[in-house]
C-alpha cells in the first residue's frame, strides 16, 4: 500500500532548541496533516495544509505543504518540555481512496529541561 | 477545533467475550467516521471506514464479522469486537472528518484477558 516516510523516528533535544521533522512520499497528496499524539490518547490535531507551496504556523510550530505534493514538513522553535510526545504526519491522496488518511511511522521528541 | 468521544475508554474482559465501543461526533455531524488500531510505539493502522447508513469498508485483512461496525447515525458510530482473544489487545481510536480535517477521539484501551 501508499507509505509515507517520515524522519526522524525519534529526537533528543535540549529545551529551548528548534525541531524539525518531514514526510516524504513518491505519491502526490493534495491534504497534508500533522498530528501529536500523547501516551494513552489519540491524536491531537496540530495543523492542515492544502494547497502546494502553503506555509502554515499555529503558536511555534510551522508546517509547509510542499511544493511537488509529496512532501511536507514541520518544524517547532524553541522546544519546551510539554512538547514531548510523538507527531505524526499524514496525507491525503490526490486520487482520495475514500478519503482515508495515510499515516507517517511517527517522530518520537524528548526534550530535556 | 471539533470534539470526537469515545466510549469507553478502558475495558477489560474475558476471552470469548464481545465488546462494543462508541465514537461520537460532539459539535458536528460526520457521514464518514475511521476506526483504527494502535499497538505499542507504532502508527496508527486503517482497520475500516463507517459510512452513515450504509456498510463499512474494510481494509484488507480485517475481519468484518470480527469487527463489527455499525454507523446508524451522524454522530455515531460503534466498533464491536466480537469474540475477543487475547490478540485483539490493542488501542482502538476512532476518527471524524469535518471538511478536510479529521478529528481523533480519545482512544479505548481493551484488554482481553
Amino acid at each position: 500500500g501508499q507509505q509515507l516516510n517520515q524522519s526522524p523516528q525519534s529526537m533528543f533535544i535540549q529545551e529551548g532548541e528548534d525541531v524539525s521533522m518531514n514526510c516524504t512520499s513518491s505519491s502526490i497528496f493534495n491534504t497534508w496533516l500533522w498530528y501529536k499524539q500523547e501516551p494513552g490518547e489519540g491524536p491531537v490535531l496540530l495543523i492542515a495544509l492544502y494547497k502546494a507551496g502553503e506555509l502554515t504556523s499555529n503558536g511555534r510550530l510551522t508546517a509547509q505543504f510542499g511544493i511537488t505534493r509529496k512532501d511536507s514538513f514541520l518544524n517547532i522553535s524553541a522546544s519546551i518540555p510539554s512538547d514531548v510526545g510523538i507527531y505524526f504526519c499524514a496525507g491525503r491522496l490526490v486520487y482520495n481512496q475514500g478519503g482515508k488518511l495515510i499515516f507517517g511511522q511517527g517522530t518520537e521528541l524528548s526534550v530535556k529541561p | 477545533g471539533a470534539v470526537v468521544s469515545q466510549h469507553p475508554s478502558r475495558v477489560i474482559c474475558k476471552s470469548g467475550t464481545s465488546v462494543k465501543i462508541e465514537c461520537r461526533s460532539l459539535d458536528f455531524q460526520a457521514t464518514t467516521m475511521f476506526w483504527y488500531r494502535q499497538f505499542p510505539k507504532q502508527s496508527l493502522m486503517l482497520m475500516a471506514t463507517s459510512n452513515e447508513g450504509s456498510k463499512a469498508t474494510y481494509e484488507q485483512g480485517v475481519e468484518k464479522d470480527k469487527f463489527l461496525i455499525n454507523h446508524a447515525s451522524l454522530t455515531l458510530s460503534t466498533l464491536t469486537v466480537t469474540s475477543a482473544h487475547p490478540e485483539d489487545s490493542s488501542f482502538y481510536i476512532c476518527s471524524a472528518r469535518e471538511s478536510g480535517e479529521q478529528f481523533f477521539g480519545p482512544g479505548t484501551r481493551l484488554t482481553v484477558l
